[in-house]
């Protein structure tokens, strides 16, 4: 069965250092794939997508993922956190032959930032 | 002024009462989506509408409803609302004309049912 799974249900780091936040999934095929930020009281806002190509793909708010087929991964990175960075993270699995294009999700990690 | 707005923001009800959650949106896609969010199991995923004569259900669709009014109204409703439907609600959208695209998601709907 195709699922996506984020290891990590809370990641605390402190403000400046570095953050990788893991997301592995179960795909017959390569998948689409995404990763969102949900801040507290807001809705979910797209950081980066892979759909081909490069497999090291840069976002928005300085963050970046890695696709990896070898291990079905798509880890999320980012050099130097800020406290603004607090929110939960999303990752989330797409189809790459199917018409509806329906998202699979990851159930999410809390990132904390120490100050 | 937000693309995808969902009405209401919060709202607390009592079991067994009829709710309606409004989705309206200014992206011209074709596609929506209502999901629930329940805190460690991620987005799931109650309906989605390709357009205003396709609805199909998703994976938790018992005790909802859908109507897709026009291209850029989507609405979910709770029959006879009981508490286990208490979660946080999201409306989002996505665009296939120009292959798999990504979601764009309202504010969300806080739905409390006592």
């Amino acid at each position: 069965a195709q699922s996506v799974t984020q290891p990590d249900i809370h990641i605390t780091v402190s403000e400046g250092a570095s953050l990788e936040l893991r997301c592995n999934y179960s795909y017959g095929a390569t998948p689409y794939l995404f990763w969102y930020v949900q801040s507290p009281g807001q809705g979910l806002q797209l950081l980066l997508k892979y759909f081909s190509g490069d497999t090291l793909v840069q976002g928005i708010k300085g963050f970046e993922a890695e696709f990896k087929r070898s291990q079905s991964s798509f880890n999320l990175r980012k050099p130097s956190v800020h406290w603004s960075d607090a929110a939960e993270y999303f990752c989330a699995v797409g189809p790459n032959m199917d018409s509806n294009y329906q998202l699979i999700w990851g159930a999410g990690t809390k990132l904390i930032i120490k100050p | 002024d937000a693309d995808v707005t969902q009405t209401p923001r919060n709202r607390i009800t009592k079991t067994g009462k009829r709710i309606m959650l409004e989705c309206s949106q200014t992206k011209g896609h074709d596609r929506m989506y209502w999901y629930r969010q329940d805190p460690g199991l991620g987005l799931r995923l109650i309906y989605y509408s390709f357009d205003v004569k396709d609805i199909n259900k998703g994976e938790i669709s018992d005790g909802y409803s859908v109507s897709r009014q026009a291209q850029a109204k989507f609405s979910l409703s709770l029959e006879s609302a009981i508490p286990n439907q208490t979660a946080l609600y999201f409306c989002a959208t996505s665009d296939p004309n120009r292959g798999p695209q990504p979601q764009h998601f309202g504010d969300g709907t806080r739905l409390s049912i006592l």
